[in-house]
């Protein structure tokens, strides 16, 4: 069974269109995370939800939209998409936030997103 | 943001040769990661670090948390095909969100 899921693995959409990645967890945890890696490889945390809150909102662009229906779900919902949201982006999950002795993370396969 | 420095950026070598890679921080932190990253699948942890000087192993794996606390070292010994990929360093201060490292991309050859 795979402990966090996202859907879709690739996703290939035109600039100005609204699109949006799905997470689930089955690992029971009680925060998720969605990260984006850019073509660099560089790895950035955009948003944290602890039991649905969210925790975490680094400065990304309000098109950026996270929603957590519950805690073992966490979706991201981007409006009128850019050439420069073109990145893979992860989904993960931790048990009650990072920190000893519970901080690992476990991620998601990615949602590679092309903006043409 | 920041970003963690790590070093070498990529590495070409053969197999049975040993590894070394390293992390650096302008900043403290009190936890150290190291993930590995296969092509298309998301980083898997290898070694968690809390306390300054430690040294921990996870079979041909060990990493070291700094004793000044900024920076963390990865050795992987007898490498082997399957240790191709990017290794990540992570640290974090606390419960704060993790630095990720900038990526050392190892490359194995028979």
């Amino acid at each position: 069974d795979t402990a966090v899921s996202q859907t879709p693995k690739y996703l290939v959409t035109q600039m100005g269109n609204d699109k949006s990645i799905k997470c689930e967890q089955n690992l029971g945890h009680d925060t998720m995370y969605w990260y984006k890696q850019d073509s660099k490889k560089f790895l950035k945390i955009m948003f944290s939800y602890n039991n649905k809150e969210l925790i975490i909102n680094e400065t990304v662009p309000n098109r950026f939209s996270p929603k957590s229906p519950d805690k073992a779900h966490l979706n991201l919902h981007i409006n009128s998409l850019e050439l420069g949201d073109s990145a893979v982006y992860f989904c993960a999950s931790s048990q009650e936030g990072l920190g000893p002795p519970n901080t690992e993370a476990f991620f998601g396969q990615g949602t590679r997103l092309t903006v043409v | 943001g920041q970003q963690l420095n790590q070093s070498p950026q990529s590495m070409f070598i053969q197999e049975g040769e040993d590894v070394s890679m390293n992390c650096t921080s302008s900043s403290i932190f009190n936890t150290w990661l190291w993930y590995k990253q296969d092509p298309g699948e998301g980083p898997v942890l290898l070694i968690a670090l809390y306390k300054a000087g430690e040294l921990t192993s996870n079979g041909r794996l060990t990493a070291q948390f700094g004793i000044t606390r900024k920076d963390s070292f990865l050795n992987i010994s007898a490498s082997i095909p399957s240790d191709v990929g990017i290794y990540f360093c992570a640290g974090q201060l606390y419960t704060d969100k993790l630095i990720f490292g900038t990526g050392t991309r190892l490359q194995v050859f028979p």
